[in-house]
Protein backbone atom coordinates (compact mmCIF):
# COMPACT_ATOMS: atom_id res chain seq x y z
CA UNK A 1 0.00 0.00 0.00
CA UNK A 2 1.44 3.62 -1.09
CA UNK A 3 1.91 6.06 1.95
CA UNK A 4 2.37 9.30 1.50
CA UNK A 5 4.00 11.54 4.36
CA UNK A 6 4.26 15.33 4.53
CA UNK A 7 6.36 17.17 6.92
CA UNK A 8 6.12 19.60 8.58
CA UNK A 9 2.22 19.23 9.06
CA UNK A 10 2.19 22.78 10.56
CA UNK A 11 4.59 25.24 9.66
CA UNK A 12 4.38 28.90 10.98
CA UNK A 13 6.26 31.26 9.49
CA UNK A 14 7.78 35.18 9.46
CA UNK A 15 6.56 36.97 6.21
CA UNK A 16 10.32 37.45 4.17
CA UNK A 17 11.84 33.96 5.01
CA UNK A 18 12.68 31.07 2.93
CA UNK A 19 11.10 27.12 4.22
CA UNK A 20 10.95 23.30 2.48
CA UNK A 21 7.82 21.06 2.82
CA UNK A 22 9.24 18.13 2.50
CA UNK A 23 6.91 15.08 0.60
CA UNK A 24 7.76 11.36 1.09
CA UNK A 25 6.39 8.24 -1.07
CA UNK A 26 7.08 5.00 -0.34
CA UNK A 27 6.36 3.01 -3.52
CA UNK A 28 7.86 3.70 -6.94
CA UNK A 29 6.14 6.44 -8.78
CA UNK A 30 6.97 9.07 -11.45
CA UNK A 31 4.17 11.39 -11.44
CA UNK A 32 3.71 14.03 -8.57
CA UNK A 33 1.38 16.75 -7.84
CA UNK A 34 1.20 19.63 -5.32
CA UNK A 35 -2.04 20.98 -4.84
CA UNK A 36 -3.07 24.55 -2.40
CA UNK A 37 -6.66 24.42 -0.33
CA UNK A 38 -7.36 27.34 1.34
CA UNK A 39 -9.91 27.41 4.18
CA UNK A 40 -13.43 26.24 3.19
CA UNK A 41 -12.73 25.88 -0.36
CA UNK A 42 -11.30 23.40 -3.08
CA UNK A 43 -8.21 22.01 -3.97
CA UNK A 44 -6.17 23.86 -6.26
CA UNK A 45 -3.32 22.37 -8.62
CA UNK A 46 0.23 24.17 -8.36
CA UNK A 47 2.54 21.38 -9.76
CA UNK A 48 2.73 18.59 -11.92
CA UNK A 49 6.30 16.49 -12.14
CA UNK A 50 6.24 13.94 -14.48
CA UNK A 51 9.92 12.74 -14.25
CA UNK A 52 12.91 12.45 -12.05
CA UNK A 53 14.65 15.67 -11.87
CA UNK A 54 11.69 17.36 -13.08
CA UNK A 55 11.65 21.03 -11.17
CA UNK A 56 8.77 23.22 -11.64
CA UNK A 57 8.28 27.27 -10.40
CA UNK A 58 5.43 29.87 -10.07
CA UNK A 59 6.32 32.78 -8.19
CA UNK A 60 7.31 31.96 -4.71
CA UNK A 61 7.11 28.34 -4.96
CA UNK A 62 9.39 25.76 -6.85
CA UNK A 63 8.86 22.15 -6.70
CA UNK A 64 11.13 19.40 -7.59
CA UNK A 65 11.00 15.57 -7.48
CA UNK A 66 13.46 13.00 -7.27
CA UNK A 67 12.12 9.56 -7.88
CA UNK A 68 15.08 7.61 -6.47
CA UNK A 69 14.92 9.28 -2.97
CA UNK A 70 11.26 9.06 -3.35
CA UNK A 71 10.87 12.66 -2.36
CA UNK A 72 9.40 15.91 -3.99
CA UNK A 73 9.78 19.49 -1.96
CA UNK A 74 8.07 22.46 -2.09
CA UNK A 75 10.11 25.47 -1.27
CA UNK A 76 8.64 29.20 -0.34
CA UNK A 77 11.21 32.10 -1.21
CA UNK A 78 10.16 35.22 0.71
CA UNK A 79 6.78 34.32 2.18
CA UNK A 80 4.20 36.53 2.38
CA UNK A 81 0.96 36.47 4.25
CA UNK A 82 -1.21 35.63 0.67
CA UNK A 83 0.65 32.23 0.89
CA UNK A 84 -1.26 30.77 4.25
CA UNK A 85 -3.12 27.61 2.96
CA UNK A 86 -2.86 23.74 3.37
CA UNK A 87 -0.54 22.50 0.41
CA UNK A 88 -1.38 18.84 -0.42
CA UNK A 89 1.19 16.30 -2.47
CA UNK A 90 -0.01 13.55 -4.13
CA UNK A 91 1.16 10.56 -5.48
CA UNK A 92 -0.02 8.55 -8.80
CA UNK A 93 1.13 5.11 -8.75
CA UNK A 94 -1.64 4.31 -11.80
CA UNK A 95 -3.59 6.05 -14.52
CA UNK A 96 -4.60 9.31 -12.32
CA UNK A 97 -5.05 6.89 -9.05
CA UNK A 98 -3.89 9.28 -6.09
CA UNK A 99 -2.75 8.89 -3.11
CA UNK A 100 -2.64 12.18 -0.69
CA UNK A 101 -0.40 13.43 2.29
CA UNK A 102 -2.60 14.85 4.83
CA UNK A 103 -1.16 18.04 4.11
CA UNK A 104 0.79 21.35 5.52
CA UNK A 105 -0.67 24.02 6.93
CA UNK A 106 1.40 27.38 6.89
CA UNK A 107 0.74 30.34 8.00
CA UNK A 108 2.70 33.49 7.30
CA UNK A 109 2.91 35.94 10.01
CA UNK A 110 3.77 39.66 9.41
CA UNK B 1 -14.29 27.52 -19.48
CA UNK B 2 -16.79 26.24 -17.05
CA UNK B 3 -15.19 24.21 -13.83
CA UNK B 4 -16.46 21.28 -11.98
CA UNK B 5 -19.80 21.58 -10.79
CA UNK B 6 -21.06 20.13 -7.58
CA UNK B 7 -23.95 20.10 -5.71
CA UNK B 8 -25.66 20.03 -3.42
CA UNK B 9 -22.72 22.52 -1.76
CA UNK B 10 -24.05 21.62 2.13
CA UNK B 11 -26.21 18.92 2.98
CA UNK B 12 -27.30 17.58 6.79
CA UNK B 13 -28.81 14.35 7.45
CA UNK B 14 -29.39 12.70 10.18
CA UNK B 15 -27.91 8.41 10.21
CA UNK B 16 -29.09 5.90 8.48
CA UNK B 17 -30.57 8.11 5.94
CA UNK B 18 -29.70 8.29 2.45
CA UNK B 19 -28.03 11.29 0.90
CA UNK B 20 -27.00 11.58 -3.24
CA UNK B 21 -24.38 13.99 -4.28
CA UNK B 22 -24.11 15.18 -8.43
CA UNK B 23 -21.08 16.22 -10.11
CA UNK B 24 -20.65 17.69 -13.48
CA UNK B 25 -17.04 17.52 -14.85
CA UNK B 26 -15.48 19.91 -16.93
CA UNK B 27 -16.37 19.77 -20.52
CA UNK B 28 -14.37 17.24 -22.92
CA UNK B 29 -12.97 15.35 -19.67
CA UNK B 30 -13.28 11.50 -19.72
CA UNK B 31 -12.36 10.88 -16.49
CA UNK B 32 -13.89 11.60 -13.08
CA UNK B 33 -13.11 11.34 -9.64
CA UNK B 34 -15.27 11.22 -6.15
CA UNK B 35 -12.91 11.69 -3.37
CA UNK B 36 -13.74 12.15 0.60
CA UNK B 37 -12.26 14.67 2.59
CA UNK B 38 -12.20 14.35 6.43
CA UNK B 39 -11.25 17.02 8.34
CA UNK B 40 -7.88 17.40 8.92
CA UNK B 41 -6.35 14.74 5.95
CA UNK B 42 -6.12 14.70 2.92
CA UNK B 43 -8.66 13.77 0.40
CA UNK B 44 -8.98 10.12 -0.48
CA UNK B 45 -10.17 8.44 -3.59
CA UNK B 46 -13.34 6.65 -3.82
CA UNK B 47 -14.37 6.34 -7.28
CA UNK B 48 -12.53 6.32 -10.33
CA UNK B 49 -14.39 6.64 -13.92
CA UNK B 50 -13.00 6.54 -17.50
CA UNK B 51 -15.82 7.76 -19.55
CA UNK B 52 -18.84 5.46 -18.21
CA UNK B 53 -16.72 3.04 -16.96
CA UNK B 54 -15.19 2.23 -13.51
CA UNK B 55 -11.38 2.54 -13.57
CA UNK B 56 -11.01 1.66 -9.39
CA UNK B 57 -13.17 1.25 -6.93
CA UNK B 58 -11.30 -0.10 -4.56
CA UNK B 59 -11.30 2.19 -1.72
CA UNK B 60 -15.31 2.43 -2.18
CA UNK B 61 -17.43 0.58 0.95
CA UNK B 62 -19.65 -0.86 -1.37
CA UNK B 63 -22.11 -2.17 1.48
CA UNK B 64 -23.45 1.59 1.16
CA UNK B 65 -22.10 3.69 -1.02
CA UNK B 66 -22.83 3.50 -4.73
CA UNK B 67 -21.90 5.72 -7.83
CA UNK B 68 -22.36 6.24 -11.54
CA UNK B 69 -21.73 7.76 -14.71
CA UNK B 70 -24.28 7.66 -17.08
CA UNK B 71 -23.51 8.35 -20.55
CA UNK B 72 -19.94 9.43 -19.42
CA UNK B 73 -20.92 12.61 -18.53
CA UNK B 74 -22.30 13.66 -15.02
CA UNK B 75 -21.82 11.86 -11.88
CA UNK B 76 -23.50 10.79 -9.08
CA UNK B 77 -22.63 9.55 -5.43
CA UNK B 78 -25.15 8.19 -2.99
CA UNK B 79 -24.62 6.94 0.33
CA UNK B 80 -27.22 4.72 2.15
CA UNK B 81 -27.34 4.42 4.73
CA UNK B 82 -25.17 6.96 6.00
CA UNK B 83 -23.66 6.65 9.02
CA UNK B 84 -21.83 9.35 11.76
CA UNK B 85 -18.15 8.66 10.13
CA UNK B 86 -19.66 9.94 6.91
CA UNK B 87 -19.28 13.42 7.74
CA UNK B 88 -16.62 14.83 5.29
CA UNK B 89 -16.45 17.31 1.92
CA UNK B 90 -17.00 14.89 -1.10
CA UNK B 91 -14.59 16.35 -3.71
CA UNK B 92 -15.39 15.18 -7.53
CA UNK B 93 -12.68 15.75 -9.95
CA UNK B 94 -11.94 15.65 -13.63
CA UNK B 95 -9.02 15.48 -15.94
CA UNK B 96 -8.99 15.68 -19.50
CA UNK B 97 -8.28 12.47 -20.77
CA UNK B 98 -6.68 8.40 -19.90
CA UNK B 99 -4.03 9.25 -22.09
CA UNK B 100 -3.19 12.60 -21.09
CA UNK B 101 0.23 11.66 -19.30
CA UNK B 102 -0.46 14.66 -16.71
CA UNK B 103 -3.57 13.42 -15.29
CA UNK B 104 -4.00 16.68 -13.67
CA UNK B 105 -6.94 16.42 -11.54
CA UNK B 106 -9.27 20.09 -11.76
CA UNK B 107 -11.16 20.04 -8.61
CA UNK B 108 -14.87 21.07 -7.79
CA UNK B 109 -15.97 23.21 -4.52
CA UNK B 110 -17.12 20.18 -2.97
CA UNK B 111 -20.45 19.40 -0.72
CA UNK B 112 -19.83 19.30 3.27
CA UNK B 113 -21.83 16.47 4.51
CA UNK B 114 -22.95 16.53 8.24
CA UNK B 115 -24.55 13.17 9.58
CA UNK B 116 -26.16 13.67 12.67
Amino acid sequence: ELKVEQNPLFLSMQEGKNYTIYCNYSTTSDRLYWYRQDPGKSLESLFVLLSNGAVKQEGRLMASLDTKARLSTLHITAAVHDLSATYFCAVDILAGKSTFGDGTTLTVKP
Amino acid sequence: EAGVAQSPRYKIIEKRQSVAFWCNPISGHATLYWYQQILGQGPKLLIQFQNNGVVDDSQLPKDRFSAERLKGVDSTLKIQPAKLEDSAVYLCASSLDRWDATYEQYFGPGTRLTVT
